[in-house]
């Protein structure tokens, strides 16, 4: 059965720091793997996505990952974090030939002064 | 940029009462869904759509549960005789053939 494994719940960082979210897949064959975030009081919004194209994928707002499939991992990371950066963050699998989305448990980013 | 709508942003129904949650897609998608977020839990597929009839869903979309396209615009999801375990967020999402999945901002629902 496919599934999805956020590592940490919450993650605090400094402004201008570097951000990792830590996220984990099982999936029995190539799928394809997304992050969202959601701000409060608002819906989910794509911040990258991987289809078995380039392993490193850029998304908005300075964020990119990483598909390792050795590792079956697709972390999540940003240079410098800011402010604005505050949110949950989803790791979320879409098993081929399924509509459905599968979303890990979330990781709430908290950024520091 | 296109957005899937939702109203209301906020349902409050008493235990045993039906409600119908809004969605408006974006216009050019043609696959719909509803996801839900319990309170302190996971986002959870409920059900996705397709040319005029579900696609897939999951163990909790029940016979308490209901989707329709009433129109060429909106999404609808019904659920009958509330409970209080069904109250949580309520996401529509809409995508094309290939695209991510765009998500509404969400439909409170609260049942007391």
């Amino acid at each position: 059965a496919q599934s999805v494994t956020q590592l940490d719940s919450h993650v605090s960082v400094s402004e201008g720091t570097p951000v990792l979210l830590r996220c984990n897949y099982s999936s029995s064959y190539s799928p394809s793997l997304f992050w969202y975030v959601q701000h409060p009081n608002k819906g989910l919004q794509l911040l990258l996505k991987y289809t078995s194209a380039a392993t490193l994928v850029k998304g908005i707002n300075g964020f990119e990952a990483e598909f390792k499939k050795s590792e079956t991992s697709f972390h999540l990371t940003k240079p410098s974090a800011h402010m604005s950066d505050a949110a949950e963050y989803f790791c979320v699998v879409r098993p081929w030939s399924s509509y459905k989305l599968i979303f890990g448990s979330g990781t709430r980013l908290l950024v520091r002064p | 940029e296109p957005e899937v709508t939702q109203t209301p942003s906020h349902q409050v129904t008493q235990m045993g009462q039906e409600v119908i949650l809004r969605c408006v897609p974006i216009s050019n998608h043609l696959y719909f869904y509803w996801y839900r977020q319990i309170l302190g839990q996971k986002v959870e597929f409920l059900v996705s759509f397709y040319n005029n009839e579900i696609s897939e869903k999951s163990e909790i979309f029940d016979d308490q549960f209901s989707v329709e396209r009433p129109d060429g615009s909106n999404f609808t999801l019904k659920i009958r005789s509330t409970k209080l375990e069904d109250s949580a967020m309520y996401f529509c999402a809409s995508s094309d053939a290939d695209s991510p999945l765009h998500f509404g901002n969400g439909t409170r629902l609260t049942v007391t």
